[in-house]
């Protein structure tokens, strides 16, 4: 199974709202990712966990708060986002940061009102 | 810093037309090479790959070889179909395996009309 899930699939919210996404991966991949993609672009690093430690973060505004609970789960928390954050986020994993190729999830297409 | 260029889109081919989306590269040591595809409204998929120079990666009849000496990993299929319309990414990283920091293209839309 190589498959990497993202719930949910689309968002809407306000700027004063909070939400979260949510990446699940069952490979057993001690690496795992946030990307960020604008339309028409390829995707842009946020945040790089590698064994639930937080090991890049790609100077991301704050309003972007990732977490990685376990080897499986990596969630990124939203909060007073800017209409400029509208964006297709990406979840990956691999099998370590420098072992193993990314396997990407779908998706959550997020729109900020 | 690395850098990977590819070829400005979008390419129209009709179908069964044989297709090329140029790649090419800079990076110091030996980075391996990736194509990935985005079909719309998904993520990427990891199309192929190639990890040392004169490897060839292939996969549902795309291929592309690792060209050390022109620094290119030109992707081609002999025959597209119109399923092939999709958003192709070349990428690479500094070490075998995409698990470390993936440099990617600008991406180029390919568009297969019947």
């Amino acid at each position: 199974d190589t498959e990497v899930t993202q719930t949910p699939k689309h968002l809407v919210m306000g700027m004063t709202n909070k939400k979260s996404l949510k990446c699940e991966q069952h490979m057993g991949h001690r690496a795992m990712y946030w990307y960020k993609q604008k339309a028409k672009k390829p995707p842009e690093l946020m945040f790089v966990y590698s064994y639930e430690k937080l090991s890049i973060n790609e100077s991301v505004p704050s309003r972007f708060s990732p977490e990685c609970p376990n080897s499986s789960l990596l969630n990124l928390h939203l909060h007073a986002l800017q209409p400029e954050d509208s964006a297709l986020y990406l979840c990956a994993s691999s099998q370590d940061t420098g072992l193993g190729d990314q396997y990407f999830g779908p998706g959550t297409r997020l729109l900020v009102l | 810093g690395d850098s990977v260029t590819q070829m400005e889109g979008p390419v129209t081919l009709s179908e069964e037309a044989f297709l090329t989306i140029n790649c090419t590269y800079t990076a110091t040591g030996y980075p391996s090479l990736f194509w990935y595809v985005q079909y719309p409204g998904e993520g990427l998929q990891l199309l192929l790959k190639a990890t040392k120079a004169d490897d060839k990666g292939s996969n549902k009849g795309f291929e592309a070889t690792y060209r050390k000496e022109t620094t290119s990993f030109h992707l081609e299929k002999g025959s597209v179909q119109v399923s092939d319309s999709a958003v192709y990414f070349c990428a690479l990283t500094p070490r075998e395996g995409s698990g470390s920091r993936l440099t990617f293209g600008e991406g180029t839309q390919l568009t297969v009309n019947p």
